[in-house]
């Protein structure tokens, strides 16, 4: 596609609750990123893929976030029993790969946890 | 371990005014990025920088990157209302491809008219 694009935009889970945020990158596009961004707050990392692979998943906060990517192409990120402190926008970002490549940015899911 | 650290944090300024936006980062890295996001939105590639000495300019705004001080900075000319925004830099490992980036924490820039 001609951009990152995720999905849902919003999500409101009661605490306790499942959920699953999808990012579909760009076509093509090898690495795919997950972040994290509270309010008011930069972007920080969760997880990062090379096509199906996860190469690092040394930023997801507790064993209750979980990612996959199983082909390659679109990823899911998981969250199990929602805590209030998961309330953030959580952004997708792709790259062709190399050092001199420039990630892409989806819109980003905002998730609210009550 | 990275970090990060911008500064200012927030930055009010009139139209017309230059200013200069500062991001320090604490180890070795040989990319440095700057990342412009408005309200509600998503995050838009200003610049990629990948080398000392290196110098990128658009429009009203021109990066630069020193990696021997570990700096970079974002300067703006004769700003106008419309680059009001949150500005972030992000810096990645020394040596990685695409590998995870750091970000500072914004700036976020208000222009008044």
């Amino acid at each position: 596609g001609a951009g990152v694009s995720q999905s849902p935009r919003y999500k409101v889970a009661k605490r306790g609750q499942d959920v699953a945020l999808r990012c579909d990158p760009i076509s093509g596009h090898v690495s795919l990123f997950w972040y994290q961004q509270a309010l008011g707050q930069g972007p920080e990392f969760l997880t990062y893929f090379q096509n199906e692979a996860q190469l690092d998943k040394s930023g997801l906060p507790s064993d209750r976030f979980f990612a996959e990517r199983p082909e390659g192409s679109v990823s899911t990120l998981k969250i199990q029993r929602t805590q209030q402190e998961d309330s953030a926008v959580y952004l997708c970002a792709s790259s062709s790969g190399g050092r001199g490549r420039g990630y892409t940015f989806g819109s980003g899911t905002r998730l609210t946890v009550v | 371990e990275l970090k990060v650290e911008q500064n200012p944090l927030f930055l009010s300024m009139q139209e017309g005014k230059n200013y200069t936006i500062y991001c320090n980062y604490s180890t070795t890295s040989d990319r440095l990025y700057w990342y412009r996001q408005d309200p509600g939105k998503s995050l838009e590639s200003l610049f990629v920088l990948l080398s000392n000495g290196a110098v990128k300019q658009e429009g009203r705004l021109m990066a630069s990157l020193d990696t021997k001080a570990r700096l970079s900075t974002l300067h703006i000319t004769a700003a106008v209302h419309d680059l009001s925004a949150t500005y972030f830099c992000a810096v990645g490992a020394s040596g990685g491809g695409a590998d995870g980036l750091t970000f500072g924490k914004g700036t976020h820039l208000i222009i008044q008219p």
